[in-house]
């Protein structure tokens, strides 16, 4: 499968744990996205990266969230003192410009 | 910033019947658009997207969507909807002039198609 994968797909942490996810996109897609998504609405962009460069992050990433993509190809999304309002669906995607947006499957994270 | 407006949260239809998913979104300049569909226990994928050219766009599984730019829309449609097409369906746009690239979704509208 040459898509976009995520690793775990399921994570139960509890409250001020750190947590790191991982997501690997297409082989030649050179940008990657994260988002967040909770139950009942649409995908909320966190931080997108052109190769190793994070160019660009959200005001929904706090201090507590950082993201990291040392080699331009997989990135991590590690948060630390996990909070329960950090449950969520975790989304990553790539995209090779001016192309579409493709999706992984996500990183579901329950907070106890 | 932009925004993305699905007033549809919950839709249900029976076999046959046709569709049509409103999106409407606010931003003042030119934009890329997208409507994603995500199916029970799988991970989203794109359904059909404009970005310049013929307003009318076709997508795949026999879906199309309209952008009306003096509407600031760009509704989804299909004719005979099966029971396949129960999922969820997002709107979503990218500015073209800014140069930021992320997209802004709408709450995304679920779709049941009874049998």
């Amino acid at each position: 499968d040459t898509g976009v994968s995520q690793d775990p797909r399921h994570k139960i942490t509890k409250r001020g744990q750190n947590v790191t996810f991982r997501c690997d996109p297409i082989s030649e897609h050179n940008r990657l996205y994260w988002y967040r998504q909770t139950l009942g609405q649409g995908p909320e962009f966190l931080t997108y990266f052109q190769n190793e460069a994070q160019l660009e992050k959200s005001r929904l990433l706090s201090d507590r969230f950082s993201a990291e993509r040392p080699k331009g190809s997989f990135s991590t999304l590690e948060i630390q003192r996990t909070e329960q309002g950090d449950s969520a669906m975790y989304l990553c995607a790539s995209s090779f410009p001016p192309d579409t947006q493709y999706f992984g499957p996500g990183t579901r994270l329950t907070v106890l | 910033a932009q925004s993305v407006s699905q007033h549809n949260h919950h839709v249900i239809l029976s076999e046959a019947a046709s569709l049509e998913l409103g999106c409407n979104y606010s931003y003042g300049g030119t934009v890329n658009l997208f409507w994603y569909v995500q199916y029970p226990g799988q991970h989203l994928q794109l359904l059909l997207k404009y970005f310049s050219g013929d307003p009318l766009v076709k997508g795949i599984k026999g879906f199309e969507a309209e952008f009306i730019k003096s509407k600031f829309s760009f509704n989804l449609r299909k004719p005979s909807v099966q029971w396949s097409d129960t999922a969820e369906y997002f709107c979503a746009v990218e500015p073209q002039d800014t140069g930021r690239r992320a997209l802004t979704f709408g709450s995304g509208t679920r779709l049941q198609v009874q049998p």
